[in-house]
Formats: structure tokens, sequence, C-alpha cells
């Protein structure tokens, strides 16, 4: 099956500094990438995918890359801000949509 | 708005005692999941439902059951419920294929003493 690793676990920045999360799995036929965001005493909650077909996409300060041949995939966050603080997690899908997880990268921003 | 609920924010039970949770959406998804979160391991599935009354094995099932007798509901269930199953648990739904976002309820902590 599927399996996802995430690093770091933890990430501490200063605000303004940018903020880099790296995945990879091991399924060559995963075709789906969200990252999740979650905030302290929250639920999860997508803040961009990618798909397999594409290897770059932004939005405003988060960008994700994703790297089909080396199997890994990273989320960029730029200019962070201290609601940035969160724990983020990335994951893998296979056809049928169920998703496999990493660990998770829990992130502080310091003003 | 996708709406997922969970019936408890806070759950405390006894070893031994079944344990009911129950997750409903409105949203007219098929696909319907149940995870367990704990520091450091991530989101751990333990079972899943791609339509009514059908249910896989995620990865983690050992001591949990689920039911899904209509497609907005998902139980999961602890048939004796151990120390080692406190934990947040989570629900969550989608729709069909793989492209398609999991939205999240709001999670129940429960504590097996």
């Amino acid at each position: 099956g599927e399996n996802v690793e995430q690093h770091p676990s933890t990430l501490s920045v200063q605000e303004g500094d940018s903020a880099v999360i790296k995945c990879t799995y091991s399924d060559s036929a995963s075709n789906y990438f969200p990252w999740y965001k979650q905030e302290l005493g929250k639920r999860p909650q997508l803040i961009i995918d990618i798909r397999s077909n594409v290897g770059e996409k932004k939005d405003q300060r988060i960008a994700v890359t994703l790297n089909k041949t080396a199997k890994h995939f990273s989320l960029h966050i730029t200019e962070t801000q201290p609601e940035d603080s969160a724990v983020y997690f990335c994951a893998a899908t296979d056809s049928w949509g169920k998703f496999q997880f990493g660990a998770g990268t829990q992130v502080v921003v310091t003003p | 708005d996708v709406k997922v609920t969970q019936s408890s924010r806070y759950l405390v039970k006894r070893t031994g005692e079944k344990v009911f949770l129950e997750c409903v959406q409105d949203m007219d998804h098929e696909n319907m999941f149940w995870y367990r979160q704990d520091p450091g391991l991530g989101l751990r599935l333990i079972y899943f439902s791609y339509d009514v009354k059908m249910k896989e094995k995620g990865d983690i099932p050992e001591g949990y059951s689920v039911s899904r007798e209509k497609k907005e509901r998902f139980s999961l269930i602890l048939e004796s419920a151990s120390t080692n199953q406190t934990s947040m648990y989570l629900c969550a739904s989608s729709g069909q294929g793989s492209y398609n976002e999991q939205f999240f309820g709001p999670g129940t902590r429960l504590t097996v003493l």
C-alpha cells in the first residue's frame, strides 16, 4: 500500500521568512496530492492540492510542487505570518479517493 | 457549505464499555472515513465506506467496527473499549473518485479510563 513520509516534524520560522515542508510517497499510481492545515483545536482543512499531471500550483502565498519521477512533493509558504502557525499534513491518494496522510509538520511562526 | 458533524466533542468511557461514535454528512457524499489522530502519528485510517452497507478496513481496524445503514451516516463502534483507544477520532466524507477533497468533522476526543 501507499506510504507517505513527511519532513520536518517541527519547523520554526521568523515572521516574513519562507517555510518548506517535504513529502515522499511510495505508490507510483497515486494521482492526487492534497495539503491540509489544522489549527489548534480545529478540524483539518484543505489549503491546496495538485494532480499528478501538473508540476506546480500556486495560490497567493502558498505553492505546491510535484516531482513524479522522484515521488516527492513539497509545500512552500512565503512571507509567513503568525496565522500560518498550525499543523500541516500532506497526503497521497489512490484511484478510489482513499488518502494516506503524512505524520504532520508543526509550523511555528515567531514575530 | 459542506457540513460534517460528529455526535460528541468529548467522551469519557470505562474499559470494557461498548462505544458508539456517529458521523453525519449533508452533502450526499458517497465516501466516508474514520481516522484516529495521535501526536506524531498523523491521521491514520481505521475504516472507510464507498457506499451504503459497504465497508473496507483501513490501516488500523483492530478493535473497531463500523456501520453504514444510510448514506449520510457512518458509525464507528468500539466493541470493548481499552485505554490504548484513548485518542482524537475524526470523521470525513468526500465525493466519488480520486480528485475529491475530504471534508472533516470537528472530532471526538475519547478518553478510556
